[in-house]
């Protein structure tokens, strides 16, 4: 069973333009959702995170949307620019189980100049 | 958040042969994991690098064909065996650091390709 499910597979978007890019998770228990970031090359880099407790984290242009409820969070990429193309992989996890990360299938961003 | 350098960065091997990448981290961590990624694929956790003892395999992943071993707290190495091309993949190392709950950073990846 597939514990964190991520769409869409690919996006692409004009500068400028806002990327959003969701996921939704099967366990309850999970309490940490990260995003990363991963240029060809390169390996992932995080990006942003949020626990929920909270609904909403911005870093800069980059904010998750989070929603206990529907079992559902986001990441949103205010005007978007070309260095932000690269695969997003969103992931969860329970706290203090670290070897228990769950990564989605992740989505390659293209934003055009 | 902690430098994670691996070596190689990427080699070409024949079919059969072996090959050890090492990851080595520039502070003390406390946890230290091995991942795989396929070509255009997610991220699938291989074995968590245990200090001083025998690494815990997942699913469909063993010690044979990837032995692991972590002397240390700031280094690891991850063996692939008897390669054959299936085994072509970025390999990652990635840690946790001591201060940071949950927050895992990963190395720059070791892209190997089996012919």
């Amino acid at each position: 069973q597939q514990q964190v499910k991520q769409s869409p597979q690919s996006l692409i978007v004009q500068k400028g333009g806002i990327s959003i890019i969701n996921c939704a998770y099967e366990n309850t228990a999970f309490d940490y959702f990260p995003w990363y970031q991963q240029f060809p090359g390169k390996g992932p880099a995080l990006l942003i995170a949020i626990r929920p407790d909270v609904s909403e984290k911005k870093e800069g242009r980059f904010t998750i949307s989070f929603n206990k409820s529907a079992k559902q969070f986001s990441l949103h990429i205010m005007d978007s620019q070309p260095g932000d193309s690269a695969t997003y992989f969103c992931a969860a996890s329970k706290t203090h189980n670290f070897n228990k990360f769950y990564f989605g299938s992740g989505t390659k961003l293209n934003v055009k100049p | 958040s902690a430098v994670i350098s691996q070596k190689p960065s990427r080699d070409i091997c024949q079919r059969g042969t072996s090959l050890t990448i090492q990851c080595q981290v520039d502070s003390q961590v406390t946890m230290m994991f091995w991942y795989r990624q396929q070509p255009g694929q997610s991220l699938t956790l291989i074995a968590t690098a245990n200090q001083g003892s025998e690494a815990t395999y997942e699913s469909g992943f063993v010690i044979d064909k990837f032995p692991i071993s972590r002397p240390n707290l700031t280094f690891s190495t991850l063996t692939v065996s008897n390669m054959s091309p299936e085994d072509s993949s970025i390999y990652l190392c990635s840690v946790v650091g001591q201060g940071a709950v949950n927050e895992q950073f990963f190395g720059p990846g070791t892209r190997l390709t089996v012919l």
